[in-house]
């Protein structure tokens, strides 16, 4: 089974921020990464499929990257509504979804 | 407006069994693929099952012949029936959309809460 982690687990910012979040594979899953938004007693939302293709309807200061193993998603300058936690997903070997363990991100 | 609204969700007791319905409107359940995720309370996402337009079916090993995911095309409605429940499986349940070709999830229901305790 393929493991994801993330890194860090958790972080403060302020708002204007440049956020940078890394996800992990154990191993490689090419391109087939995702990353979810979640806040608190809400659905996840996509961000970002196939490791760098935005979401129809997501703001562009979302981005994501990476191949292989090793996975970033970065907020261009944070935003009030982009606290949240973020969780990466890897759809290389399905069925088996596989969710990262998130990261949240909160106000410095 | 494509959506998904889940129901079904309570209170059950360890061994007892719930059925969760997911509702979708704006598109055509059997034409793609769906699969069911959940969280446990304060806990990450994880993946439960799948059905594909062709009708195969798969799970996680944590729900493997207990749970069984399934649809009905003409009240296009997903179901997740869920039998020998065990305190572990108390979890918001989500019902969620693949899009196509990419095997992500872009259209998520609102959630349902099971809690299995005695």
């Amino acid at each position: 089974d393929i493991q994801m982690t993330q890194s860090p687990s958790s972080l403060s910012a302020s708002v204007g921020d440049r956020v940078t979040i890394t996800c992990r594979a154990s191993q490689s899953i090419s391109s087939y990464l995702n990353w979810y938004q979640q806040k608190p007693g809400k659905a996840p939302k996509l961000l970002i499929y196939a490791a760098s293709s935005l979401q129809s309807g997501v703001p562009s200061r979302f981005s994501g990257s990476g191949s292989g193993t090793d996975f970033t998603l970065t907020i261009s300058s944070l935003q009030p509504e982009d606290f949240a936690t973020y969780y990466c997903q890897q759809s290389y070997s399905t069925p088996g979804f596989t969710f990262g363990p998130g990261t949240k991100v909160d106000i410095k | 407006e494509v959506q998904l609204v889940e129901s079904g969700g309570g209170l059950v007791q360890p061994g007892g069994s719930l059925r969760l319905s997911c509702a979708a409107s704006g598109f055509t359940v059997s034409s793609n693929y769906m699969s069911w995720v959940r969280q446990a309370p304060g806990k990450g996402l994880e993946w439960v099952s799948v059905i594909y337009s062709g009708g195969s079916t798969y799970y996680a090993d944590s729900v493997k012949g207990r749970f069984t995911i399934s649809r009905h095309n003409s009240k296009n409605t997903l179901y997740l029936q869920m039998n020998s429940l065990r305190a572990e499986d108390t979890a918001v349940y989500y019902c969620a959309r693949d899009k196509v070709g990419f095997d992500a999830f872009d259209i998520w229901g609102q959630g349902t809460m099971v809690t299995v305790s005695s």
